[in-house]
């Protein structure tokens, strides 16, 4: 099984700034099958970005995703009040699938 | 619309049955894989395992096999969750969501349902 960790658990920024979020993962994920969710309290998550870079179907262009291997990156470019969250990035390499553990973007 | 609509919140005992739905709409249920996703109070997402329901085969995560059975009944566009005999433990909110692309069983998981909270307590 491979494992995920992402970092940091916290990350706390003021609207405006840029956010860089990181997942890494125990082993190499085949075809670079990650994809990162947005959750939000109370709310089923969100699919943002699938296959490492590719941005889902009406996600903002703010929103970006990279890496390959085992380090991958998610960044939002200009935070917004509205993506103030919980991320979490997922592996669908290799079964079973498995997320991390999440970062929350707080309001600093 | 692509939706996926979920069973409304359950209250069991400890040791008592239960079988929760998720019934798809607005795109073909028999060509993508659903999944199901544990989240416990407070905590993060889980990958329990996923059904294909044209055939209902399934795949499950060595933490959740055993301990539940995925199914589906095609004819009504719905998949269920159940257990047998539920302990405290299997308190949390479940997901159905549904399989991003027609590429194999594994993918990400574009469209999800509302959630069921299921709450077990003596």
């Amino acid at each position: 099984e491979i494992v995920l960790t992402q970092a940091p658990a916290t990350l706390s920024l003021s609207p405006g700034e840029r956010a860089t979020l990181s997942c890494g993962a125990s082993h190499t994920i085949n075809s670079n099958y990650l994809a990162w969710y947005q959750q939000k309290p109370g709310l089923a998550p969100r699919l943002l970005i699938y296959d490492a870079s590719s941005r889902a179907t009406g996600i903002p262009d703010r929103f970006s995703g990279s890496g390959s291997g085992t380090d991958f990156t998610l960044t939002i470019s200009r935070l917004e009040p509205e993506d103030f969250a919980v991320y979490y990035c997922q592996q669908y390499g290799s079964s079973p699938g498995t997320f991390g553990h999440g970062t929350k973007v707080e309001i600093k | 619309e692509v939706q996926l609509v979920q069973s409304g919140a359950e209250v069991k005992k400890p040791g008592e049955s239960l079988k929760i739905s998720c019934k798809g709409s607005g795109y073909s249920f028999t060509t993508y894989w659903i999944g199901w996703v544990r989240q416990m109070p407070g905590k993060g997402l889980e990958w329990m395992g996923i059904i294909y329901p044209d055939d209902s085969d399934a795949r499950y995560s060595p933490s959740f096999q055993g301990q539940v059975t995925f199914s589906a009944d095609k004819s009504i566009n719905t998949a269920y969750l159940q257990w047998s005999s539920l302990r405290a433990s299997d308190t949390a909110m479940y997901y159905c969501a549904k399989q991003h692309e027609m590429v194999g069983p594994l993918d990400a998981f574009d469209i999800w349902g509302q959630g069921t909270v299921v709450t077990v307590s003596s």
